[in-house]
């Protein structure tokens, strides 16, 4: 079945780049996903990557594809302490319903 | 511009007792989720619609119900509340099939509750 797998957690000073990894195992995975979640509050879409990009950049943020490993990664440049928060990697299938599989969430700190 | 509300915020039930949390969404779309959230656990779908009057289940759909009576709102009821149901409760919702135009899930803010 699909599953997606995160590191726990991870810490980067003020001003350096985080990168977050995600590997998922469903191969026809069509979307994937990165969510943000703040304390206290629900997840919020940050980026999307298809599956036949290898790329996708957003201002600081860097979404890579690897789809022969089914390796997802999220480059944050510049990390700011506002970017602490809890990061989701998630795919899903296209076409009607299609069940996202979340991964655990990556904690990221940011020491200032 | 207000998304994904839910109602409450904050809850604790007695063993035994029974609630509905509601969530109500403004961006007319017709598919509606809700998840779970425990330590250690990720994310987990209790029951999800894909319509007015349409409801399925999800992967942990045992002691909830749920109703989606109005395209905008999405009810999740616990009959007999029990310690297990302790958790973050996060109602979603999405545009529509996954694609053309459908990316990613609207959530809430969640529903912290606990059963003792």
């Amino acid at each position: 079945g699909e599953d997606v797998e995160q590191s726990l957690f991870l810490s980067v000073r003020e001003g350096d780049s985080s990168v977050i990894n995600c590997t998922y195992t469903d191969s026809s995975s069509t979307y994937l996903y990165w969510y943000k979640q703040e304390p206290g509050a629900g997840l919020q879409l940050l980026t999307y990557i298809f599956s036949n990009m290898d790329m996708k950049q957003d201002q600081r943020l860097t979404v890579l594809l690897n789809k022969k490993d089914k390796h997802l990664s999220l480059r944050i440049a510049d990390t700011q302490t506002g970017d602490s928060a809890i990061y989701f990697c998630a795919e899903s299938l296209a076409g009607g319903y299609q069940k996202v599989t979340f991964g655990i969430g990556t904690k990221l700190q940011v020491i200032p | 511009n207000a998304g994904v509300t839910q109602t409450p915020k904050f809850r604790v039930l007695k063993t035994g007792q029974s609630m509905t949390l509601l969530c109500a969404q403004d961006m007319n779309h017709e598919y509606m989720y809700w998840y779970r959230q425990d330590p250690g656990m990720g994310l987990r779908l209790i029951h999800y619609s894909v319509g007015e009057g349409t409801t399925a289940k999800g992967e942990v759909p045992d002691g909830y119900n749920v109703s989606r009576l109005k395209k905008q709102n999405f009810l999740l009821g616990l009959e007999s509340a029990a310690p297990s149901q302790t958790s973050v409760y996060f109602c979603a919702s999405s545009l529509g099939e996954t694609g053309t135009g459908n990316y990613g899930y609207t959530f809430g803010s969640g529903t912290r509750l606990t059963v003792v």
